[in-house]
């Protein structure tokens, strides 16, 4: 079974740091892009970046590049979301999600999905 | 990368159908069959039931549908159910490695 287990809530102050975690199993890590997700309280879903748990090859969203950065750990089947500097707008439920039913040269749609990480951000 | 356009609510009475419609652009929508849908519950997370424009994920009853012409994409879904009440985003590729997801629609069952 596919799982996507993301580390516990976070509550940080304005201009901390932060780095969130998403675990997968029950497949072979490096096979499937991952992604990241974010839903701001009471808003819809805003895709962010997505990465190739393989070769770490990166893409972000024009609204997120430069703001926040991912990576993997491949030894560990773990995908990452860093901010260096919080801003309260940061608040929001930050999901991660495997891609799927991918094609030559099409990394496929977010399939499965992680049970998500509320970010809170307040001085 | 403008978010896709979807009305903000929809409602149906049970056993009826409604349909939601999600419009993008010729770079996103329009370019490329690869339109998914998910459902989100509240307090949930989301749950893929359409993807490549028509397909079902295994386990997706066929009372969902998917369809799309030119730069829009629709969701069909008869026979409503009580438990489809629910949240609705439809997402697509906009190429090189990126996605754009619809503002959402929230469905209910009268």
């Amino acid at each position: 079974e596919v799982q996507l287990v993301q580390s516990g809530a976070e509550v940080r102050k304005p201009g901390e740091s932060l780095k969130i975690s998403c675990k997968g199993s029950g497949y072979v890590f490096t096979s499937y892009w991952i992604g990241w997700v974010r839903q701001m309280p009471g808003k819809g879903l805003e895709w962010m970046a997505i990465i190739n748990p393989r070769d770490s090859d990166s893409t972000y969203s024009p609204s997120f590049q430069g703001q926040v950065t991912i990576s993997v750990d491949k030894s560990f089947s773990t995908a990452y979301l860093q901010w260096s500097s919080l801003t309260a707008t940061d608040t929001a439920m930050y999901y991660c999600v495997r891609h799927g039913y991918y094609s030559a040269g099409y990394p496929g749609t977010p399939v499965y999905w992680g049970q998500g990480t509320p970010v809170t951000v307040s001085s | 990368q403008s978010a896709l356009t979807q009305p903000r609510s929809v409602s149906g009475s049970p056993g009826q159908s409604v349909t939601i419609s999600c419009t993008g652009t010729s770079s996103d929508v329009g370019g490329y069959n690869y339109v998914s849908w998910y459902q989100q519950h509240p307090g949930k997370a989301p749950k893929l039931i359409i993807y490549d424009v028509t397909r079902w994920p295994s386990g997706v009853p066929d009372r969902f549908s998917g369809s799309k012409s030119g730069n829009t994409a629709s969701l069909t879904i008869s026979g409503l159910q009580a438990e489809d009440e629910a949240d609705y985003y439809c997402c697509s590729y906009a190429g090189t490695y990126t996605w754009v997801f619809g503002g959402g629609t929230k469905l209910t069952v009268l």
